[in-house]
């Protein structure tokens, strides 16, 4: 069955980076796009950007431009996200997504990674 | 603010129907297809109901329907259980990007 799996809570201080992965299995890695999307305590999805792991062609939401950088690994079939400059309303769960269109919401989802950037 | 406009809150009870909107512009929801709609419990990652404005993926429960005039979506439930009770979410595809509405908060009574 498809799964996306992504790697553990993280604590940062501001001002640092952070990097989270996303592993799928269970479908051709390189078919699907991979959205990543964030969720801040108590409030709405909020979305980041997408990669496409055929060829890694991205692109980012405005608001991240510059401080964001999806990369990926075709022999892992796995996605990293990579948000710099951290500030303390970057603590949220950030989610990987998949969808077959990069014009379409994700179908699957990862279970989410915790990022807590607090001094 | 998010680019999409939902209710924060509605409620409903027991066997009933609700309908969630989800108002967009002439650049996203009202020109393509390509909205989707989202279950989320708390704790848990979002759960695809709605693509392409009235898909229902394998599994998701015939209770569940899109439909959309003009800039704005509906994601309807009939039906209402207790386990429907969770936030939802629109998402729309804007041209170059993807976006999401501030979600609802579904209470059943």
């Amino acid at each position: 069955q498809v799964q996306l799996v992504q790697s553990g809570a993280e604590v940062k201080k501001p001002g640092a980076s952070v990097k989270v992965s996303c592993k799928s299995s269970g479908y051709t890695f390189t078919s699907y796009y991979i959205h990543w999307v964030r969720q801040a305590p108590g409030q709405g999805l909020e979305w980041m950007g997408i990669i496409n792991p055929s060829g890694g062609s991205t692109s980012y939401a405005q608001k991240f431009q510059g401080r964001l950088t999806m990369t990926m690994d075709t022999s892992t079939s796995t996605v990293y996200m990579e948000l710099g400059s951290l500030r303390s309303d970057d603590t949220a769960v950030y989610y990987c997504g998949r969808s077959y269109y990069d014009s379409s919401g994700p179908d699957n989802w990862g279970q989410g990674t915790l990022v807590t950037v607090s001094s | 603010q998010s680019a999409l406009t939902q209710p924060a809150s509605v409620s409903g009870s027991p066997g009933l129907s609700i309908t969630i909107s989800c108002t967009g512009t002439s650049s996203d929801v009202g020109n393509y297809d390509l909205v989707s709609w989202y279950q989320q419990h708390p704790g848990k990652a979002p759960k695809l109901m709605i693509y392409d404005v009235t898909k229902r993926p394998s599994g998701v429960s015939n209770r569940f329907s899109g439909s959309k005039s003009g800039n704005t979506a509906s994601l309807r439930i009939s039906g209402l259980q207790a386990d429907d009770e969770a936030d939802y979410y629109c998402c729309s595809y804007t041209g170059s990007s993807t976006s999401f509405g501030g979600g609802t908060k579904l209470t059943v009574l």
